[in-house]
């Protein structure tokens, strides 16, 4: 079965620019997580989805960050204004309704300058 | 507030070398365990998954062990390849489904 789909790879913004990433879990999968992954760290969470639902997003800095998952399908993270401090690789996961097992994305790897 | 911590943070073995990786959390109110592998410029793949009622599990050259009472979970590697140097994380579920994450052990085996 095809993987958690993420773009894009990579990107660079300038401080204060907008960005957007975009996930797309595994078929017939409910469960959406995005986390954040400074570097030399473990992944922290930033929000999950059940199905279009937030389930948590007590991590998320909503005065920036802001994530949705419409048709409980697709979901995009948007950061804005971005800081130097959000330099990141942001990695979406997946996870079935039975199994407690999370299925993680490639990442987006975000460089602030 | 859940903490996960993992020893060492880097390791460098020679091939064929038997390891074990650390992980311990502060709360025991657990409901599994993973233990990830992070290839650099890559998302996390699962390796293994212990449920809270389990002791270990075993999948290849891979073993890992869970003593939820004092907090420990150990990745035992048999016999390490070249092939097994990447980063590898734990992670523990506790409430409300969330996943808490170590910062790794960053793994080389030399030839």
């Amino acid at each position: 079965e095809a993987g958690v789909a993420q773009s894009p790879r990579y990107k660079i913004i300038e401080k204060r620019q907008s960005v957007a990433f975009w996930c797309n879990p595994i078929s017939g999968h409910a469960t959406l997580y995005w986390y954040q992954q400074i570097l030399g760290q473990g992944p922290k969470l930033l929000i999950q989805f059940q199905n279009n639902g937030v389930v948590d997003d007590s991590q998320l800095p909503k005065d920036r960050f802001s994530a949705e998952r419409l048709k409980g399908v697709d979901s995009t993270l948007k950061i804005q204004p971005a800081k130097l401090e959000d330099s990141a690789v942001y990695l979406c996961a997946s996870s079935p309704p039975v199994l407690d097992e999370q299925f993680f994305g490639p990442g987006t790897r975000l460089t602030v300058l | 507030k859940q903490e996960v911590t993992q020893i060492p943070a880097a390791l460098s073995v020679p091939e064929g070398e038997n390891l074990v990786l650390n992980c311990s959390f502060t709360d025991s109110a657990i409901y599994n365990l993973q233990w990830f592998r992070q290839d650099p410029g890559k998302g996390l793949t699962s390796l293994l998954l212990i449920q809270s009622s389990q002791r270990e599990q075993t999948s290849g050259r891979l073993n890992a062990s869970l003593d939820k009472s004092s907090g420990r979970s150990t990745l035992y590697i048999a016999a390490s390849q070249p092939g097994d140097s990447a980063t590898y994380l734990c992670a523990v579920k506790g409430g409300g489904n969330k996943l808490t994450f170590g910062t790794g052990t960053q793994l080389k085996v030399e030839l």
